[in-house]
Parts: structure tokens; C-alpha cells; sequence
């Protein structure tokens, strides 16, 4: 079974931190997600990489940065934070090629608040 | 702008009792993923639907796929408590000159069911 692991379950952070989201797959997937999840909004994607040193803003990326140095580390950076980054955060990745055939496969999410 | 709207967004319904939920979306896809979201946990993928007329059950799920309609449906039948989740269609545009490997997510259906 494919594995994506997020670091952290929940994290509290304060206004202004640097903060790192971390997630890792071990099946070798090109591509790897960040999203966001809030109530109402669903889920926006905040950016994705579809190899390594390679990423592409979704459609949230203001405030966010990311960084791929290994094809199966996908890191998520915050940073400055913002009390309205508060959210669930949720990493995915997925094989691709010239088909897409393969369903998103996700970590167990990290909650962040920010106080 | 791709949408991809599911109604209802909220479902009560009773054991025993049968329900659809609808997944309409706006642009041209033949490839379209169910998801399974319980309360606090991360998205589980239920079914992956490749082609028009596609239909995929398990237990007393069913899903199937109207590419020419733009449409997927989520039939439960004879549903049971431990059916109670959120459930998200989401559309795979990569084909057809999307972000790479990107999904675009419904907003989901609170489904609960009650003895």
C-alpha cells in the first residue's frame, strides 16, 4: 500500500513563525500536493511539484513556499504565519505519466492553528 | 473556470433507506475519483471511474460515470451507520491540458445516517 506520511499530527504555532510542514511517499510518485481544507471551502490546492526541484503555484499560494530536494520529500513552508493559515493541511502524492490513472493518496493531514 | 458542484451538500438519512449523490462538473474529463473523508481523519480513495459508462461498486456503494453528461453518481443502498462520512468527487483534467496530476475536488456531502 502507498504511504504518505505527514510529521506531525497537530502543531500550535504563533503569529509570525517560520513553520515547516514535512511529508514523505514511499512509493517514488512524480507528483506531490499540498492542500488546504477549510469548512465551506473544500479543498484549494496551495501548490504542487511534479519532480524534483520542480513546483507550480495552485490556487492559493500567497504565504506559502515549497521545496522538493528529493523526489519523495515534499516540504510545505509558512513563512511568516498568519492566524488565517489556521487549517488543516494535507499532502498527496500520485504516480503520473502518459496516463492518469492512479487516484490522489493522501497523508492523515496536519492541524495547525495559529495563535 | 472548471466547477465541480455535489449536491446535496448535506444528507440525513435513515438505516436501511437508499440515496444518490450527484457530482456535475463544467469541462471535459473521463476521469473521475470518489473519496471518503470520516470526521478528523484524512481523504480515502473509494473508486476511480476511467471511462463513460465506467461503474465500480463496493459493499453497498455504487459509483458511476456520464462523461457526456458531466455527471457521476454516488448510490448507497440500504445504508448503515458506519456509511456516515463526508464523500468528495473530484475531476482529473490532466488530460485534457490541466496542472499536472492536479484534481479538482467538489465540495463534498456531509452524509449521516441514523438508526
Amino acid at each position: 500500500d502507498v504511504k504518505v506520511t505527514q510529521s506531525s499530527r497537530y502543531l500550535v504555532k504563533r503569529t509570525g513563525e517560520k513553520v515547516f510542514l514535512e511529508c514523505v511517499q514511499d512509493m517514488d510518485h512524480e507528483n506531490m500536493f499540498w492542500y488546504r481544507q477549510d469548512p465551506g471551502l473544500g479543498l484549494r490546492l496551495i501548490y504542487f511539484s511534479y519532480d524534483v526541484k520542480m513546483k507550480e503555484k495552485g490556487d492559493i499560494p500567497e504565504g506559502y513556499s515549497v521545496s522538493r530536494e528529493k523526489k519523495e520529500r515534499f516540504s510545505l513552508i509558512l513563512e511568516s504565519a498568519s492566524t488565517n493559515q489556521t487549517s488543516m493541511y494535507l499532502c498527496a502524492s500520485r504516480n503520473t505519466g502518459r496516463r492518469y490513472n492512479s487516484p490522489l493518496h493522501f497523508g492523515n493531514g496536519t492541524r495547525l492553528t495559529v495563535t | 473556470e472548471l466547477k465541480v458542484e455535489q449536491n446535496p451538500l448535506f444528507l440525513s438519512m435513515q438505516e436501511g433507506k437508499n440515496y444518490t449523490i450527484y457530482c456535475n462538473y463544467s469541462t471535459t474529463s473521463d476521469r473521475l475519483y470518489w473519496y471518503r473523508q470520516d470526521p478528523g481523519k484524512s481523504l480515502e480513495s473509494l473508486f476511480v471511474l476511467l471511462s463513460n459508462g465506467a461503474v465500480k461498486q463496493e459493499g453497498r456503494l455504487m459509483a458511476s460515470l456520464d462523461t457526456k453528461a458531466r455527471l457521476s453518481t454516488l448510490h448507497i443502498t440500504a445504508a448503515v451507520h458506519d456509511l456516515s462520512a463526508t464523500y468528495f468527487c473530484a475531476v482529473d483534467i490532466a488530460a485534457y491540458g490541466g496542472s499536472q496530476g492536479n484534481l479538482i475536488f467538489g465540495k463534498g456531502t456531509k452524509l449521516s445516517v441514523k438508526p
